[in-house]
């Protein structure tokens, strides 16, 4: 069965750099969420889509930007990095809020 | 707001030995309760939803059941394999979108042989 991709799975970026992190959604989810999960951390909520509008926002810096595409992939842009930054970030997508999956992750890196 | 505690933090058994991991709740209205299993590095893999008090589900060997205050996952001759970070997040109800999933600190099983 298909699940949710992210792409990269790692990323060193230098402070003050731009990062782009991308999800793939499971076919035919309407629903995808970021999440930053720091070291022995619980994820966090960053922000959320419905059917590719902003649903909701968590604790996401103004650095930080996402949106969802037509094919329902969504991006999350990250400016001015700061060391703080590095963490894992995940994508996950849900059928009308149903089961919600992850993707592995995408390990960022500020050096 | 919506808080998730779980406990024990940690908890070490023996290949074999069942127990139990607790989440507790609070939430505006309750829409789901979900339970995943996360190895070090990797991503959180769905186990469970649950979204009524009464409800219980089941999967090899661990079983989750739903209270109006808490959740457990029992765990059944765990084996070294069951080893994991194993996480409990709460989705509210309302809105015309599906909201997002609050998590709990997480329980750190480890199995021993």
């Amino acid at each position: 069965a298909a699940g949710v991709i992210q792409s990269p799975r790692h990323l060193i970026k230098e402070k003050r750099e731009t990062a782009t992190l991308k999800c793939y959604p499971i076919p035919r989810h309407d629903t995808v969420y970021w999440y930053q999960q720091g070291p022995g951390q619980d994820p966090q909520f960053l922000i959320s889509f419905y059917e590719k509008m902003q649903s909701d926002k968590g604790s996401i810096p103004d650095r930080f930007s996402a949106q969802q595409f037509s094919d329902y992939h969504s991006e999350l842009n990250m400016s001015s990095l700061e060391l703080g930054d590095s963490a894992l970030y995940f994508c996950a997508s849900s059928l009308r809020g149903f089961e919600a999956f992850f993707g592995q992750g995408t390990r960022l890196t500020v050096v | 707001e919506d808080q998730v505690t779980q406990s024990p933090e940690a908890l070490r058994l023996q290949e074999g030995e069942s127990s139990s991991l607790n989440c507790s709740y609070t939430v505006s209205g309750l829409r789901g309760l979900f339970w995943y299993r996360q190895d070090p590095g990797k991503g959180p893999e769905f186990l469970f939803t649950l979204y009524s008090a009464g409800e219980e589900k089941e999967k090899e060997r661990l079983k989750a059941t739903l209270t109006k205050k808490e959740s457990f996952l029992h765990i059944t001759a765990p084996k070294p394999e069951d080893s994991a970070t194993y996480l409990c997040a709460v989705q509210a109800r309302g809105g015309t979108s599906y909201g997002k999933l609050t998590f709990g600190q997480g329980t750190i099983l480890t199995v021993h042989p």
